[in-house]
C-alpha cells in the first residue's frame, strides 16, 4: 500500500520555467490537497479538491493551477516559476469516517533560481 | 477559522512524559481537535483526534477539558525518535481540511 506518492522529490527550476508536480493516492479518498511549507513555517493550503472534477482555492493560490485528473491523481502546476515559490510542496488525501485524517506524501523540494 | 496557540519549542529528557498544550479559545461547536507529528524532510503524520474528554491510542493521549478551549497532547515516556514538530489543528471534521490551518507547531527536542 503506497499511500500518497509525489513526484519528483527534488527539482531545480530557473525563473520563468514551468513544471507540474504529480500526486497520486491509492486509498480511494475523495478529497486531496496541495500545501507548501517554507523553512521554519507551518503548512499553507494552496488548492484542494473535494471530489473528482472539483477544485477550490486555498490560502495561497496565486501562481499555481491544479488539475484533478481522476480520483487518484491531483497535480499542481507552476506556469512561470518565481524565487518566492521555492518551498517544499506536500500533497495529501483525506480519509473521513470515525476520524478525519490526512495522509501526506513525502514532499517535493523545489528550488527556483 | 479557529486559531490555535501552542509553545514554539519544548525540551524533554528521554523517558519522561511530555505534555504539549494548545489553546483554541474560539473553537466552534462542530470543531474537532487533531494533532499531527512531522519529522524533518517528511510530511505530517496523524497522531490523534478528539472532540471532548479524553482520547487514548497506542501512541498518545489527548485531554480536552469541558469548555474545549484548550487541549493537551500527552506523550508517555518519550524517546529520541519522538523529536519532531507537533501541530495542533482545530476544524470541522465534516468539512475536511480546507477549513483547517496548520500553525508553526511545537518543536519537541528529546535529550538523551
Amino acid at each position: 500500500n503506497a499511500g500518497v506518492t509525489q513526484t519528483p522529490k527534488f527539482q531545480v527550476l530557473k525563473t520563468g520555467q514551468s513544471m507540474t508536480l504529480q500526486c497520486a493516492q491509492d486509498m480511494n479518498h475523495n478529497s486531496m490537497y496541495w500545501y507548501r511549507q517554507d523553512p521554519g513555517m507551518g503548512l499553507r493550503l494552496i488548492y484542494y479538491s473535494a471530489s473528482e472534477g472539483t477544485t477550490d482555492k486555498g490560502e495561497v493560490p496565486n501562481g499555481y493551477n491544479v488539475s484533478r485528473l481522476n480520483k487518484r491523481e491531483f497535480s499542481l502546476r507552476l506556469e512561470s516559476a518565481a524565487p518566492s515559490q521555492t518551498s517544499v510542496y506536500f500533497c495529501a488525501s483525506e480519509r473521513t469516517g470515525e476520524s478525519t485524517e490526512a495522509f501526506f506524501g513525502q514532499g517535493t523540494r523545489l528550488t527556483v533560481v | 477559522l479557529a486559531k490555535t496557540t501552542q509553545p514554539i519549542s519544548m525540551d524533554s529528557y528521554e523517558g519522561q512524559e511530555v505534555n504539549i498544550t494548545c489553546s483554541h479559545n474560539n473553537i466552534a461547536t462542530n470543531d474537532y481537535i487533531t494533532w499531527y507529528q512531522q519529522f524533518p524532510s517528511q510530511g505530517p503524520r496523524f497522531i490523534i483526534q478528539g472532540y471532548k474528554t479524553k482520547v487514548t491510542n497506542e501512541v498518545a493521549s489527548l485531554f480536552i477539558p469541558a469548555d474545549r478551549k484548550s487541549s493537551t497532547l500527552s506523550l508517555p515516556r518519550v524517546s529520541l525518535s519522538d523529536t519532531a514538530v507537533y501541530y495542533c489543528l482545530v476544524g470541522d471534521g465534516g468539512e475536511g481540511y480546507q477549513k483547517v490551518t496548520f500553525g508553526t507547531g511545537t518543536k519537541l527536542q528529546v535529550i538523551p
